[in-house]
C-alpha cells in the first residue's frame, strides 16, 4: 500500500483558509487521493477525493501536484466546526483495494477564535 | 437518505466471551467495511464485504469474523474476548462500484460502537 506523509499538527485561525499538505512520492498510476476528516467523537467522514486535476467540493478544494507526489485540502474559510483529524489517504481502483481504506496518523487541525 | 447505523453503541463484555456488532449501511449501499479504532494503534482495517461475499480482509486473527446478508446489512463477531480488543468499532458503507470519475469508494462512517472488555 502507497504511503503518505503529513505533519502531525497545524493551527489556523477561524476564517482564515486553511492548506492541509500531504506528501505521496510512491503513488501509482491508478490510485486516486482520499481526503477524510475526524471530528471529535465522531466515526470519519469524506471530505474530497480526487486523480489529477483539481477538485472543487461545498467541504474543501483539493489541489493536486502535477507530478502527483503530493496534494494540498485547502479548507477556504476555517471555522471552529473543522477542528479535527484529516486523514489524506491514497486509494487504488483494483479488486484488492476496494472498500480498504488505510489511515495514516493524520493531520489535527486545531482553529483558533 | 438515512445515514450509516451501528448497534449497540456502548458494549461492556468480560474477557473470554463473545460480541456481535451490527451495521446498516445507507440504502443503495452494497458495500460494508468494518475498522477497529484505538489510542495506540489508530484506524485499521478489519474486512469489507460486498453482495454477501468478504472481498478484502485485512491483518486480523480468525476470532474476528464477520457476515453480510442480503439486505446489506453486516455483522461482526469477536470470539473469545482480549482485553485488547477494546476499542471503537466503525463501519462504513459504500457504493463499492467504481463509477465515472472514481466515485463510487467514497466511505460513509457510522458512529461506532465503544467495546470494553474487562
Amino acid at each position: 500500500d502507497a504511503k503518505t506523509t503529513q505533519p502531525n499538527s497545524m493551527e489556523s485561525n477561524e476564517e482564515e483558509p486553511v492548506h492541509l499538505p500531504c506528501n505521496h512520492s510512491t503513488i501509482s498510476g491508478t490510485d486516486y487521493i482520499h481526503w477524510y476528516r475526524q471530528l471529535p467523537s465522531q466515526g470519519p467522514e469524506y471530505v474530497i477525493h480526487g486523480l489529477t486535476s483539481n477538485v472543487n467540493n461545498r467541504m474543501a478544494s483539493l489541489a493536486i501536484a502535477e507530478d502527483r507526489k503530493s496534494s494540498t485540502l485547502i479548507l477556504h474559510r476555517a471555522t471552529l466546526r473543522d477542528a479535527a483529524v484529516y486523514y489524506c489517504i491514497l486509494q487504488g481502483m483494483g479488486s484488492s483495494n476496494t472498500g480498504k481504506l488505510i489511515f495514516g496518523q493524520g493531520t489535527t487541525l486545531q482553529v483558533k477564535p | 437518505k438515512a445515514g450509516v447505523t451501528q448497534t449497540p453503541r456502548y458494549l461492556i463484555k468480560t474477557r473470554g466471551q463473545q460480541v456481535t456488532l451490527s451495521c446498516s449501511p445507507i440504502s443503495g449501499h452494497r458495500s460494508v467495511s468494518w475498522y477497529q479504532q484505538t489510542p495506540g494503534q489508530g484506524l485499521q482495517f478489519l474486512f469489507e464485504y460486498f453482495s454477501e461475499t468478504q472481498r478484502n480482509k485485512g491483518n486480523f486473527p480468525g476470532r474476528f469474523s464477520g457476515r453480510q446478508f442480503s439486505n446489506s446489512r453486516s455483522e461482526m463477531n469477536v470470539s473469545t474476548l482480549e482485553l485488547g480488543d477494546s476499542a471503537l468499532y466503525l463501519c462504513a458503507s459504500s457504493l463499492g462500484q467504481r463509477l465515472a470519475g472514481g466515485n463510487g469508494y467514497e466511505q460513509y462512517f457510522g458512529p461506532g460502537t465503544r467495546l470494553t472488555v474487562t
